[in-house]
C-alpha cells in the first residue's frame, strides 16, 4: 500500500497571504490528523477529520482550518500567513477516529513564510 | 486537557550501550502510548505502542514499559547502533479524544561508534 502523501513538500508564501497543503490518507483510511511541527514547540495538534467532519480541534486561532473530500483526501488551509507559521505541516492517516489507533505520517510540508 | 513531559532532551551514548528516555502524562484517561522516531528531514516513523491495558511490550531491542499509576511510560534501547540516531517523541491519546495525539518535546539521541 502506498503511504501518506503530502503536496506540496515545500513552499514559500509572504505574510498576509494564504495558503491550502494537501494529504492523501494510505487506501483505506478514514481519519486524517494534522499536526504544526516547529523548533521551539515541538509537535502540536492542529485538528482531525472524520467521515467529512471534523472531530477534534487544537489551540490554534481559527485562521487555521481544514476539511476532508468524501475520498478521505483532507486539506488545511491558513488564512492571513503570519512569519511564525512557518513550520512543517505534518498530516497523519489512521483507519478509523478512535483512541487506539496508530496514526502513520505523511512526508510534510515545510512552509517558509518571509 | 493532557500534557506530556519527555526527559532527557538530549541523550548521548556508546554504540553497544542501552537508552533510556522518560515520559511522563497528566491525563488519568489516557489509554495510548506511541513512540515515533524522526530522522533528520524525514517523516516521524511509528517504532512501538503500548495500550493501557498492558505494562510492557518488547520488540526486538525495542522495549515499552508503561506505569499507570505513576503516569509515566519509557523507552528502552537496548544493543545501540549508530542508525538508532535519531529524536525520539512519545505521545499519549486519550480515549474520548479521538486521533489527538499530544507528544512530548522529543529527545534528540546521538549514538557514537
Amino acid at each position: 500500500k502506498a503511504g501518506v502523501t503530502q503536496t506540496p513538500r515545500y513552499l514559500i508564501k509572504t505574510r498576509g497571504q494564504q495558503v491550502t497543503l494537501s494529504c492523501s490518507p494510505i487506501s483505506g483510511h478514514r481519519s486524517v490528523s494534522w499536526y504544526q511541527q516547529t523548533p521551539g514547540q515541538g509537535l502540536q495538534f492542529l485538528f482531525e477529520y472524520f467521515s467529512e467532519t471534523q472531530r477534534n480541534k487544537g489551540n490554534f486561532p481559527g485562521r487555521f482550518s481544514g476539511r476532508q473530500f468524501s475520498n478521505s483526501r483532507s486539506e488545511m488551509n491558513v488564512s492571513t500567513l503570519e512569519l511564525g507559521d512557518s513550520a512543517l505541516y505534518l498530516c497523519a492517516s489512521s483507519l478509523i477516529s478512535g483512541s487506539e489507533e496508530t496514526q502513520y505520517f505523511g512526508p510534510g510540508t515545510r512552509l517558509l513564510v518571509l | 486537557g493532557e500534557n506530556v513531559e519527555q526527559h532527557p532532551s538530549t541523550l548521548s551514548v556508546q554504540e553497544g550501550d542501552s537508552a533510556v528516555i522518560k515520559c511522563t502524562y497528566s491525563d488519568s484517561a489516557s489509554n495510548y502510548f506511541p513512540w515515533y522516531k524522526q530522522e533528520l528531514g524525514k517523516r516521524p516513523q511509528l517504532i512501538i505502542d503500548i495500550r493501557s491495558n498492558v505494562g510492557e511490550k518488547k520488540d526486538q531491542r525495542i522495549a515499552v514499559t508503561l506505569n499507570k499509576t505513576a503516569k509515566h511510560f519509557s523507552l528502552h534501547i537496548t544493543e545501540t547502533q549508530p542508525e538508532d540516531s535519531a529524536v525520539y517523541f512519545c505521545a499519549a491519546r486519550t480515549y474520548n479524544q479521538g486521533g489527538k495525539l499530544i507528544f512530548g518535546q522529543g529527545t534528540e539521541l546521538s549514538v557514537k561508534p
